[in-house]
C-alpha cells in the first residue's frame, strides 16, 4: 500500500544533541510538510518542499531544518533540541500545494523526548 | 492568531447517539475545509472535506455542515460508535495553496 512512513516513532535525545528523523513515501507526491505537534495544540506547520523547493515558515527557529534528497525521503534536523522542542512530529505529503481541495496524507509521527 | 477554533476540547456521547463537533475559523480566504481524525500514536487520517461552493457533504454515517457566514463548520456522526473514539481535528486552506491551518482538536468520547 501507498504510504507515508516516519522513523523512528519514538525518540529520545538530549538537551542540545543534534537529532534527525526521518520520513519516506511511496505515493510519488511533489510536496512533502513537516508539522509539529505539541499536546492539546493544533498541529503547527514548520516547512514544506515542493520538489526541491523548499518553503521555510516565518516563525519556525532557526534551529530546524530539513533535507530532502530526493522525491521519497525528507528528514527534519534539529540542531540543538531544548526541552521546549519535545513534540510529537508529523511528516506529510500531498500531490500540489498550488492545487485546490487538496489534501494531507499523513505518517504515523515521531514522538520525540528531550532529557 | 489562531485562525481555525475548536473551542470544545472534550467530547463524551452514548454508543447510538449523534456526536456534533464544532470548528469556527476567521479566515474569510478559506475556502477548502477538512476534518482528520487521529488516534493515539498515529497520524492524522483524512476523513472528509467541503468546499465553500457547498453547505453540507454526507459520507455515510459522517456529514460535514458549513456556514459561511457564521465562518463556521460542524461534524455530525450518527450514530456514533465506540470505534469512532478518537481526536478529530479541523482544518481549513485557501486557493493559494494546500497549506493547512488546523485547529486544536477534539477528543470524542463514545460509551458503549
Amino acid at each position: 500500500d501507498a504510504m507515508v512512513i516516519q522513523n523512528p516513532r519514538y525518540q529520545v535525545t538530549q538537551f542540545g544533541k543534534p537529532v534527525t528523523l526521518s520520513c519516506s513515501q511511496t505515493l510519488n507526491h511533489n510536496v512533502m510538510y513537516w508539522y509539529q505537534q505539541k499536546s492539546s495544540q493544533a498541529p503547527k506547520l514548520l516547512f514544506h518542499y515542493y520538489d526541491k523547493d523548499f518553503n521555510n515558515e516565518a516563525d519556525t527557529p532557526d534551529n530546524f531544518q530539513s533535507r530532502r534528497p530526493n522525491t521519497s525521503f525528507c528528514f527534519l534536523d534539529i540542531r540543538s533540541p531544548g526541552l521546549g522542542d519535545a513534540a510529537m512530529y508529523l511528516c506529510a505529503t500531498s500531490r500540489d500545494p498550488t492545487g485546490t481541495n487538496e489534501k494531507l496524507f499523513f505518517g504515523s509521527g515521531t514522538q520525540l523526548s528531550v532529557l | 492568531d489562531q485562525q481555525v477554533k475548536q473551542n470544545s476540547p472534550s467530547l463524551s456521547v452514548q454508543e447510538g447517539r449523534i456526536s456534533i463537533l464544532n470548528c469556527d475559523y476567521t479566515n474569510s480566504m478559506f475556502d477548502y475545509f477538512l476534518w482528520y481524525k487521529k488516534y493515539p500514536a498515529e497520524g492524522p487520517t483524512f476523513l472528509i472535506s467541503i468546499s465553500s461552493i457547498k453547505d453540507k457533504n454526507e459520507d455515510g454515517r459522517f456529514t460535514v455542515f458549513l456556514n459561511k457566514s457564521a465562518k463556521h463548520l460542524s461534524l455530525h456522526i450518527v450514530p456514533s460508535q465506540p470505534g469512532d473514539s478518537a481526536v478529530y481535528f479541523c482544518a481549513a486552506s485557501g486557493t493559494s495553496g494546500s497549506r493547512l491551518t488546523f485547529g486544536e482538536g477534539t477528543q470524542l468520547t463514545v460509551n458503549p
